[in-house]
Parts: structure tokens; C-alpha cells; sequence
């Protein structure tokens, strides 16, 4: 089965540019994280989604940032415009809330963003 | 702010050795999960601890929760190369009608063989 699959892999922009990356969950699982990772700041979880609603988008930045989730096979996070703090490895996750405690997390192999 | 700690961020062994790390929450968990991430690589999920006390083994690692459940430890015996990579721990929070997964800094464990 494939897992979570991210786009691009890399992206190298320059500071005020557009930066859209992509995530198709695993087929079945109900929910999708969006997380930040950085040297500095570790994991941070950005926006999670529960049955493709925003649940918890506490952790998004500022403006800047958007999610989408038009259906349960797709999100997306948009940063616009771009800065060089923005520069990470933006995962993203999925997992499956069958009623059992717990969910573990199965996580895409990331996206790659440097802003110039 | 960070409400799982995990101290140190990095420990350097020797092949061979024993290792322990520990997490910390400042809040009781419904429950715990350890991730591997391999240098370059992405989170993979290790194991999930729900009950108090309860310990689980893979091979040569060793999982605890506390019994207040606030906290867990992760062990391996006689380390090798590839145990190299950063192990987080996660914690869930909840809180209403909804839970958190917050992740620890991680540590980073490095081998010399």
C-alpha cells in the first residue's frame, strides 16, 4: 500500500514567492496532520484535521499560512507570502481514529522548503 | 509552551553500550508513542503505551510508562549503529472533547562503532 505522498520533495524560492505543498493521505485514514520541523523548534504541529474539517489550527503561524482539505484524499498548505524564517521540513501525517485509544501517526517523507 | 520534555537533546555512545532516555510531561497522558526518525529520513511509529506501568519490548528496546502517567522512558541494550537517529515522544493530551498529540524535542542518539 502507499503511504502518505508529499509534494514537491524540494523547493528553493525566493522571500515573498508563493509556496503550495501537497499531501494525499492514506487511503482510509480520517485524519491529517501538517507539521513543522526545524533545528530550533523541533516537531510542531501546525493544523490537523478530523473527517477533512480543521479541528485544531492553533499552531499555524500567522496569516501566511493557510490549509486546505477539500476532500479525503487531498490537503494542501499555502504559505504567501514566503520568508526565509520560513525555511523547514514540513510533514505531513495521517492516521486513522478508529475508536481504539490512541492513533498512530504515519508520516509522508516531507517537503523541503527553502525561502532565499 | 512545551508541555513534553525530553532531556538531553543529544547523547553520544559507544557501540555496545546500554542507552536511556526518558520523556516528561507536565500533564497526565491518555497515552504515549515513540518515533524513530533516521538522519535525513521521516517519524516512524515504534510503539504506542496506554495503561500505567505498562512496558513493552522490541528486540533490544524497552518502553515504560510511568504509573502516574506522566512519564516514559525508552531503553536499548547493547547498542548498534543502527539505533542512530532521533527518537521523539509523543504525548497525547486531552483536553474536552478533543486530544493533542504534542511531540518532545527528541534526542538524538549517535553510535561510535
Amino acid at each position: 500500500d502507499a503511504g502518505v505522498i508529499q509534494s514537491p520533495r524540494h523547493e528553493v524560492t525566493e522571500m515573498g514567492q508563493e509556496v503550495t505543498l501537497r499531501c494525499k493521505p492514506i487511503s482510509g485514514h480520517n485524519s491529517l496532520f501538517w507539521y513543522r520541523q526545524t533545528m530550533m523548534r523541533g516537531l510542531e504541529l501546525l493544523i490537523y484535521f478530523n473527517n477533512n474539517v480543521p479541528i485544531d489550527d492553533s499552531g499555524m503561524p500567522e496569516d501566511r499560512f493557510s490549509a486546505k482539505m477539500p476532500n479525503a484524499s487531498f490537503s494542501t498548505l499555502k504559505i504567501q507570502p514566503s520568508e526565509p524564517r520560513d525555511s523547514a521540513v514540513y510533514f505531513c501525517a495521517s492516521s486513522s481514529t478508529s475508536g481504539r485509544p490512541g492513533r498512530e501517526l504515519f508520516f509522508g517523507e516531507g517537503s523541503r522548503l527553502t525561502v532565499l | 509552551g512545551q508541555q513534553v520534555m525530553q532531556i538531553p537533546q543529544y547523547q553520544h555512545v559507544q557501540e555496545g553500550e546500554d542507552f536511556t532516555t526518558y520523556c516528561n510531561s507536565s500533564t497526565t497522558l491518555s497515552n504515549i508513542q515513540w518515533y524513530k526518525q533516521r538522519p535525513g529520513g521521516h517519524p516512524v511509529f515504534l510503539i504506542q503505551l496506554v495503561k500505567s506501568g505498562e512496558v513493552k519490548k522490541q528486540k533490544r528496546l524497552t518502553f515504560q510508562f510511568g504509573e502516574a502517567k506522566k512519564n516514559s522512558s525508552l531503553h536499548i541494550t547493547a547498542t548498534q549503529t543502527t539505533d542512530v537517529g532521533t527518537y521523539f515522544c509523543a504525548g497525547d493530551i486531552v483536553t474536552g472533547a478533543n486530544s493533542k498529540l504534542t511531540f518532545g524535542k527528541g534526542i538524538t542518539l549517535s553510535v561510535r562503532p
